[in-house]
């Protein structure tokens, strides 16, 4: 039982390059997220999802896409990177079944220059 | 990756002692909360929850008390280790919905 894996685990972009973060868990939980983490701030919500095929934008979703074809799987793309988009980035899963308790990732340190 | 964790306010203990982490949330409405430890470099790790039926949980080593009436939640660590060595935040829910409300951290140093 691996619990949410997210990968890579580091990444360089230059800004204006694309890229995608992935995640995937496998506890079968409903709710998926992805946050991110900056310093002297609390984790931030860009997108969540709370089933396949539905998303929903949360507190910072611009420049963030984010999809959910599959439970188990839901993966974040930076569209055109910018150097404000550089943070550590948390994938999350949950579910309503087992409490609401959110369960995290690894992360991903994410900087553009 | 010691990028998330500066500037925090910083709690410094003596291993073998306790330590208390506090927290105030801010909506009246949450009734879920959660403790998380996060390490350099990893991603945060559920510790303990409750819900606000309870005022008072216990885990191993940990306790996590909940004071409705201002808003205040703590985490208190048994004889703590230098394994506890790490950045502690709160997380706040309102049941039937998916938003959570994270704090910024405590920094937690065990002293040799």
């Amino acid at each position: 039982n691996a619990g949410v894996t997210q990968t890579p685990k580091f990444q360089v972009l230059k800004t204006g390059q694309s890229m995608t973060l992935q995640c995937a868990q496998d506890m079968n939980h409903e709710y998926m997220s992805w946050y991110r983490q900056d310093p002297g701030m609390g984790l931030r919500l860009i997108h969540y999802s709370v089933g396949a095929g539905i998303t929903d934008q949360g507190e910072v979703p611009n420049g963030y896409n984010v999809s959910r074809s599959t439970t188990e799987d839901f993966p974040l793309r930076l569209l055109s990177a910018a150097p404000s988009q550089t943070s550590v980035y948390f994938c999350a899963s949950s579910s309503p079944r087992s409490g609401n308790t959110i369960y995290f990732g690894e992360g991903s340190w994410l900087t553009v220059v | 990756g010691e990028s998330v964790g500066l500037h925090l306010p910083t709690l410094s203990v003596q291993e073998g002692d306790n330590s208390i982490i506090n927290c105030a949330y801010s909506n009246s409405a949450s009734d879920y909360f959660i403790w998380y430890k996060q390490e350099s470099g990893k991603g945060p790790q559920f510790i303990i929850d409750i819900r606000s039926n309870m005022d008072k949980r216990q885990g191993q080593r940990v306790t996590v008390l909940l004071n409705k009436t201002v808003k205040h939640l703590s985490l208190q660590i048994a004889a703590t280790q230098p394994g506890d060595s790490a950045v502690y935040f709160c997380a706040e829910n309102q049941e039937g919905t998916y938003k959570y409300i994270f704090g910024t951290g405590t920094r937690l140093k065990v002293l040799a």
